[in-house]
């Protein structure tokens, strides 16, 4: 079966930094892999997925991700956060998008 | 237009007693998804339906733990005996499915907050 760590429990950062946030699979078969945040007293909401094709991913409010194969990785990236950002994170993976196993989640605290 | 949503938004009940979760999910998507969201985890997979039928119940934790979808829309999550360890943030989500099986985003409701005293 796939799973998903999440290196990082929680990441905080300053404004207009650059944030990284690392996601690691096992699986034994080809996945998908899913980026999801969930703002304060919201439901979770797809921020970008990678199913095939190009490595690099570009999702909503700025993020992107890239899918490196060989070191089973999935790290979400932004250039520039802001305040707005403040949220917690979590990667997927999933066989097929029916058996999605989610990783402990980060939570990203921006400061100004 | 209408998103998924759940009902109650908040559940408090006593060890031992019965509670019913209800999802309504999107208008026409095919597949319905229950997860368990302890403090502090992410999303745990329960259970999945296609249509009225659950295609894989392996993430139900154990017999006290149903779900049901009878016409293919609305699911109820049933949990008998409650336990402690049963509270929690109880999320569903709906998709469409295209062909070749592959489901599209899962969309998610707000959650239940389920606390077992």
């Amino acid at each position: 079966a796939q799973s998903v760590t999440q290196l990082d429990s929680q990441v905080p950062v300053f404004e207009e930094a650059p944030v990284e946030l690392r996601c690691n699979y096992s699986s034994s078969v080809s996945v998908y892999l899913f980026w999801y945040v969930q703002y304060p007293n919201q439901g979770l909401q797809l921020l970008l997925k990678y199913l095939s094709g190009s490595t690099l991913v570009k999702g909503i409010n700025g993020f992107e991700a890239e899918f490196n194969k060989s070191q089973t990785s999935f790290h979400l990236r932004k250039p520039s956060v802001h305040i707005s950002d403040t949220a917690e994170y979590f990667c997927a993976v999933s066989r097929d998008n029916n058996d999605m196993r989610f990783g402990a989640g980060t939570r990203l605290t921006v400061k100004p | 237009g209408a998103g998924v949503s759940q009902t109650p938004s908040n559940k408090v009940t006593e060890k031992g007693k019965y509670v019913e979760l209800r999802c309504d999910p999107i208008s026409g998507h095919t597949a319905l998804y229950w997860y368990r969201q302890s403090l502090g985890q992410g999303p745990e997979f329960l259970i999945y339906f296609q249509g009225t039928g659950a295609a894989d119940d392996s993430g139900l934790p154990n017999d006290r733990f149903f779900a049901v979808r009878p016409e293919g829309s609305v699911s109820t999550l049933k949990i008998q005996r409650t336990e402690r360890g049963d509270s929690a943030v109880y999320l569903c989500a709906s998709s469409s499915t295209i062909s070749g099986g592959y489901h599209n985003e899962q969309f998610f409701g707000p959650g239940t907050r389920l606390t077992v005293l």
